[in-house]
């Protein structure tokens, strides 16, 4: 069975600090995606970031940026110079690229920015 | 360009009543998902259906749900004779037929269902 598992259930962060959210998985799979949805208070889930397998540079979008680790099966974000607006759940899934786009979501980080 | 769309956003029902969620793809969007997340915990997917076919249900209760993604109109989603423990957010995401970009799906806003 693949899974996902977040271990961080809560974690806060000083403005303009960085932070660093943890995310392993497991899959016998060798190609497939890795993503981090934001979730903040109004619910929605917001792309934050996508990782192809099959590619060793670690993703980069602005603030955030991946740790991906395939031998460890490890992918952690991590968020430079947070922001207030960077206060939300955040949630690591995967999909493997066979079979049907059925994405597994771990249980999220609940990440706090402090002013 | 309207994303995904998805109706109502919050929906009170007794127990014992009907559900009906609804979800308009994004254009283009020939795939649909839903996945429901219960509160505090992770999204789970339910079911991926494409225009009049449902290509994978394994995440759905096997009973009082279905879907069904017609071949004129959204996706529904409809639960039967809800119970208190159906009370969730009812994500509906799309994407393009398989080959689009990076497999990445796109989620709507939700539709909140309470049960009381």
């Amino acid at each position: 069975a693949q899974t996902v598992t977040q271990s961080q259930p809560e974690m806060s962060v000083q403005e303009a600090e960085t932070v660093t959210l943890s995310c392993t998985y497991d899959t016998s799979e060798s190609n497939y995606y890795l993503f981090w949805y934001k979730q903040p208070p109004s619910r929605q889930m917001i792309l934050v970031i996508r990782q192809e397998a099959y590619k060793q540079q670690n993703a980069t979008e602005n603030r955030f940026s991946v740790n991906f680790q395939k031998a460890a099966k490890s992918f952690s974000l991590k968020i430079s110079d947070s922001q207030l607006g960077d206060t939300a759940m955040y949630f690591c899934a995967f999909m493997p690229t066979s079979g049907t786009y059925k994405y597994i979501f771990g249980t999220g980080t609940r990440l706090k920015v402090l002013a | 360009n309207a994303g995904v769309m998805q109706n109502p956003r919050h929906l009170v029902r007794r127990r014992g009543q009907e559900a009906r969620l609804r979800c308009s793809p994004m254009k283009g969007h020939s795939h649909v998902y839903w996945y429901r997340q219960l509160p505090e915990e992770g999204l789970k997917f339910m079911v991926y259906l494409q225009k009049e076919n449902i290509i994978d249900e394994s995440g759905m209760p096997k009973e009082r749900f279905s879907a069904e993604f017609p071949k004129e109109g959204p996706s529904i989603l409809r639960i039967q004779q809800v119970v208190r423990g159906d009370s969730a957010a009812y994500f509906c995401a799309s994407s393009p037929p398989q080959g689009g970009t990076g497999n990445t799906i796109y989620f709507g806003e939700g539709s909140w269902l309470t049960v009381v």
